[in-house]
């Protein structure tokens, strides 16, 4: 069955310091979507892809958060610098339409 | 604003027994709702979704009733398994056409043995 691949799974930096993750989307999926998870809520977005557009980034951080998919295929969000505040999972997910999505495993990000 | 909540964090069930988890959602224009189940450090795992021309949709041991009428959104889970325990979010479309989901706040269902 295919899956959302994400890399690293677990991710500790110092504050101030720069962080990249790392998604590849189900294999012919043209949208990709990158979300933050804090403990013990659901999931926001936090950009959105269709192919290699951007559609939604309304809640990205752009003073220190960028995200890309050049070739419209697997996708990086960065982080720079990193604040305390930032450690949370990070999770990507695919779709091949504006319905389903799928998750990958997430990054789980500690700032410290 | 746009948001989805659950009723309750918690549900603890017996094993056997069924489960049922509630969402109410507030965005009218939402046509499409999604139930996500989440295991400890793990990403969330589709279970199942409804579009709003439907008030019913059954699957594999689950089945998700949709009340337009009250905006309210439930997860009924037969024969609660321990494998069952995890966390439940649902998620609706809102007022975006782009597909972006709004995810609740998440029930925790416990399964005793």
């Amino acid at each position: 069955e295919a899956e959302v691949a994400q890399s690293p799974r677990y991710k500790i930096t110092e504050k101030s310091q720069a962080v990249a993750f790392w998604c590849d989307p189900i294999s012919g999926h043209a949208t990709l979507y990158w979300y933050r998870q804090i403990l013990g809520q659901g999931p926001e977005l936090l950009v959105q892809f269709q192919d290699e557009s951007v559609v939604d980034d309304s809640q990205l951080p752009k003073d220190r958060f960028s995200a890309e998919r050049l070739k419209g295929v697997d996708s990086t969000l960065k982080i720079q610098p990193a604040e305390l505040g930032d450690s949370a999972m990070y999770l990507c997910a695919s779709s091949n339409d504006r319905y389903e999505q799928y998750f990958g495993p997430g990054t789980r990000l500690t700032v410290t | 604003g746009e948001s989805v909540g659950l009723h309750l964090p918690t549900l603890s069930v017996q094993e056997g027994d069924n489960s049922i988890i509630n969402c109410a959602y507030s965005n009218s224009a939402s046509d499409y709702f999604i139930w996500y189940k989440q295991e400890s450090g793990k990403g969330p795992q589709f279970i199942i979704d409804i579009r709003s021309n439907m008030d019913k949709r059954q699957g594999q041991r689950v089945t998700v009733l949709l009340n337009k009428t009250v905006k309210h959104l439930s997860l009924q889970i037969a024969a609660t398994q321990p494998g069952d325990s995890a966390v439940y979010f649902c998620a609706e479309n809102g007022s975006s056409n782009t597909g972006k989901l709004i995810f609740g706040q998440g029930t925790t269902l416990q399964v005793k043995p």
